[in-house]
């Protein structure tokens, strides 16, 4: 089956660029979507169709998907961007597959 | 305002059933399927199934293939997913949330708690 790999955790000082990555066979043929989770409450839709923002999210949030590697960036990073971070995808119109996750510190 | 309110947490013995319930408002259910995802303490998103409301075909994860089914009511805009033969690591927290295929799950229920314990 299809897998997503993530690194598990990224760190980032305030007011720099973090940039998470997702890495999948071909994942530049797919749809990526990116979640934000923070301790105790449901993941949040920050990108969806490797790029679009979904309203609400900060201009801050992008993403870019090509080859075998998916990559969501946050510019001028804050201390409330501190979360877990999913990407996930649509495989074969009918399974949905997520990343592991990626612990972003701040 | 779209909403997916799920059912309360919920405590059972191994090998017993559980049902979530998932009611949703504020858009036309029939439109966007009902996906379900499980947490375990400290663990990642796992997908459990999806559900299309609009003529109410499931796909099921292999792994929880037997297990479980996924329901949806377009009378009162319910989806439900039961888990049978509970086992101690299935306890996690289920979530309910909406999608279009190919798209991204874009509002979640608030999650229900799930314990597996004897």
């Amino acid at each position: 089956s299809y897998v997503l790999t993530q690194s598990p955790s990224v760190s980032v000082a305030p007011g720099r660029t973090a940039r998470i990555t997702c890495m999948g066979n071909n994942i530049g043929t797919k749809s990526v979507h990116w979640y934000q989770q923070k301790p105790g409450q449901a993941p949040l839709l920050v990108i969806s169709y490797d790029s679009d923002r979904p309203s609400g999210i900060p201009e801050r949030f992008s993403g870019s998907n090509s080859g075998n590697t998916a990559t969501l960036s946050i510019v001028r990073v804050e201390a409330g961007d501190e979360a877990d971070y999913y990407c996930q995808v649509w495989h074969t119109s009918s399974n949905v597959i997520f990343g592991g996750g990626t612990k972003l510190t701040v | 305002q779209v909403h997916l309110v799920q059912s309360g947490p919920e405590v059972k013995k191994p090998g017993a059933s559980v049902k979530v319930s998932c009611k949703a408002s504020g858009y036309s259910f029939i439109i966007y399927g009902i996906i379900w995802v499980r947490q375990a303490p400290g663990r990642g998103l796992e997908w459990i199934g999806w559900i299309s409301t609009h003529n109410g075909s499931p796909n099921y994860d292999q792994q929880f293939h037997g297990r479980v089914t996924l329901t949806a009511d377009t009378s009162t805009t319910t989806a439900h997913m039961e888990l049978r033969s509970l086992r101690y690591d299935d306890t996690a927290t289920y979530f309910c949330a909406r999608a279009l295929v190919g798209g991204g799950l874009d509002y979640w229920g608030q999650g229900t708690l799930v314990t597996v314990s004897s």
